[in-house]
This record gives C-alpha cells, structure tokens and sequence, in this order.
C-alpha cells in the first residue's frame, strides 16, 4: 500500500511561470515531510521540509504547503527555471527515522 | 555542510561475485544511514537501516545474508551485495541524518551497479 503519492508522473511548465507539485498521504502519523530534487544518475538531494505545526514552509523560490486535514502537501516553484528539470520526490516520516517516498513526479521547464 | 560520498560511483562485476559499496559522512556524525535501492523510473526502496555499532534492521523482503551492512563508524557505513545476480543490477543509494532529533537525511551519490 503506498502511503505517499504523487498522481501526477509529470509536469511540463513554461520558464517563469508557477511549479506546483502535488502530494497525499494516508497514514495520519506523519509529522514531518519533505521534498528531494533528483537529477539522473544521482542521489536525491534535500529541497525544503516543513513539520506538521506549520501549514507553510518558505525558502527562496521554494514554498511547501500542508494541508493536514487533506492528507496533501504541494511544492511550489515559482518562477520556474530550466535549471529546475529533475524529478521531484515527496517523502514523510513519523515517529521512525524512516522516510517513505512518494513515486516521484518528473518536471521539465522549458524556455 | 551535511555531505555524503558514496565510493565507487559505478562497478561492473560478474555473477557470483561480491561487491562492497562505502558511504560515508564527510563532515558530520551520522549515527544512522540508511540504504536504498532504486530501479528505473521507480521510487526509492529503503532496503535497511544501518546505526552504528549495532546490527542493521532490515525492510521485509530484503535478504540480510545478501546485503550486508556493516557501520563501523559514525562515518562509515558499508553495503556488500553478496553472489550478486544480474537482478541484483540497480542503483543503491545511502543516506545519513544528523540525529538528534533532526529527521532530514542527506543522500550520496548513488552507486550504479551492473552485474554481468
């Protein structure tokens, strides 16, 4: 059973224009969640977190947002950016050090 | 800061051999790292979770006697793929946390590895 998901395999957006990619999750223990950049061939690498006290989490071009009461988070890019093609995964941990990882949803920038 | 380095990036070996792979921490203690496996266009598979000085906790459907993990250290923690098979062909990926309460891992590199 996947407790994190990303629907969406891929999403396509003009360069400077909003990212918005989307999370749910099922298991209502998670406190903490995360976005990771993948590029291929490479390990993930950390992107922002936010805790679940908060429902936003910003940093620089980057803003997560939680929604408790949904199950769901976004990440929003804005304004998007060639450099900003990988694939992006969610992932959620609660009171395990263990993260569980979305399926990753791959976004391309184009000019 | 909060690097990890994983060594080698890539190996090819032949069936029935083992293969070490290394992460380390390169400027932190970590005091868990842990283990992923990644298959083509997949998500990241946790296969173990390594703590130093103590055994590693194997995910269900991970073969301990297959992956052995061994974390000598607060920066060193080894992944040896045992009589690997060519399904045994993937991409392993280690992570470290800070500890402390500090849920965030940090991700090396990756290490492909190909099994003829």
């Amino acid at each position: 059973d996947q407790q994190v998901k990303q629907n969406s395999p891929s999403l396509s957006v003009q360069e400077g224009r909003i990212s918005i990619l989307n999370c749910d999750y099922t298991n209502s223990m998670f406190d903490y969640f995360l976005w990771y950049k993948k590029y291929p061939a490479e390990g993930p690498t950390f992107l922002i977190s936010i805790s679940s006290i908060k429902d936003k989490n910003e940093d620089g071009r980057f803003t997560v947002f939680l929604n408790k009461s949904a199950k769901h988070l976004s990440l929003h890019i804005v304004p998007s950016q060639p450099g900003d093609s990988a694939v992006y995964f969610c992932a959620a941990s609660g009171d395990t050090d263990k993260l569980i990882f979305g399926t990753g949803t791959r976004l391309q920038v184009f000019p | 800061g909060a690097v990890v380095s994983q060594h080698p990036s890539w190996v090819i070996c032949k069936s029935g051999t083992s293969v070490k792979i290394e992460c380390r921490s390169l400027d932190f203690q970590a005091t868990t790292m842990f283990w992923y496996r990644q298959f083509p266009k997949q998500s990241l598979m946790l296969m173990a979770t390594s703590n130093e000085g103590s055994k590693a906790t194997y995910e269900q459907g991970v073969e301990k006697d297959k992956f052995l993990i061994n974390h000598a250290s607060l920066t060193l923690s080894t992944l040896t793929v045992t009589s690997a098979h060519p399904e045994d062909s993937s991409f392993y990926i280690c992570s470290a946390s800070l500890g402390g309460g500090e849920e965030t891992q940090y991700f090396g590199p990756g290490t492909r590895l190909l099994v003829l």
